[in-house]
């Protein structure tokens, strides 16, 4: 299986700051890559695909970038409702895994 | 606008069947192109992804070796809706199982979206 291993697991930060998530899969996925957000008791939302294509009706603060095995998600200008966890998943190869997580927070 | 309702008891006992279904609204469950999933969600395993079925020419499936021989997912064309059975189940199966769409799955816009409420399930006697 592909490991996805996310940094930092969380994060402290205030509203407007700039906020980016790194992601490393353990080998080469191209660009095979999504990310989520998700909220407390709540499904994970998806955020972005192909590694930088932003999913309709998501906010434009939030970015994706990379290829290969090393991936970023910035949030350009917190918000106070992007306190959450975001996650990353690869779609390259059965099983799709998912990184561990970072919780954004105050 | 695709959504997913998720059913079934929020309760389990040890070594008997845990039974998920997932009815779909806006989308169809034989639609090429698209995968319909399971996935789970734990402190311990974090998101676990459990298995699919797909629809080209015939019904396929896919299933994470975690669970493979105790898991069946099946698709019911009549009712627009998917089912998850996960036999012989133990307290490590006790998480949040959400059903989601896969879509676009043979190319790297692949995606989940939309996703189930998720359903807690507790194993326990």
């Amino acid at each position: 299986d592909i490991q996805m291993t996310q940094s930092p697991s969380s994060v402290s930060a205030s509203v407007g700051d700039r906020v980016t998530i790194t992601c490393r899969a353990s080998q080469a996925i191209s660009s095979w890559l999504a990310w989520y957000q998700q909220e407390p008791g709540k499904a994970p939302k998806l955020l972005i695909y192909a590694a930088s294509s932003l999913q309709s009706g998501v906010p434009s603060r939030f970015s994706g970038s990379g290829s290969g095995t090393d991936f970023t998600l910035t949030i350009s200008s917190l918000q106070p409702e992007d306190f959450a966890t975001y996650y990353c998943q690869q779609a390259h190869s059965l099983p799709p895994t998912f990184g561990g997580g970072t919780k954004v927070e105050i | 606008q695709v959504q997913l309702q998720q059913s079934g008891p929020g309760q389990v006992k040890p070594s008997q069947t845990l039974s998920l279904t997932c009815a779909i609204s806006g989308d169809g469950v034989s639609r090429n192109s698209v995968a319909w999933n399971w996935i789970r969600q734990s402190p311990s395993r974090g998101l676990e992804w459990l298995g699919r079925t797909y629809y080209r020419s015939k019904w396929n499936t896919d299933y994470a070796l975690s669970v493979k021989g105790r898991i069946t997912i099946n698709a019911d064309t009549s009712k627009n809706q998917f089912s998850l059975q996960l036999n012989s189940v133990t307290p490590e199966d006790t998480a949040v199982y959400y059903c989601t769409r896969w879509t676009d799955y043979t190319t790297n816009f692949a995606r989940f979206d939309p996703w189930g409420q998720g359903t807690l399930v507790t194993v326990s006697s």
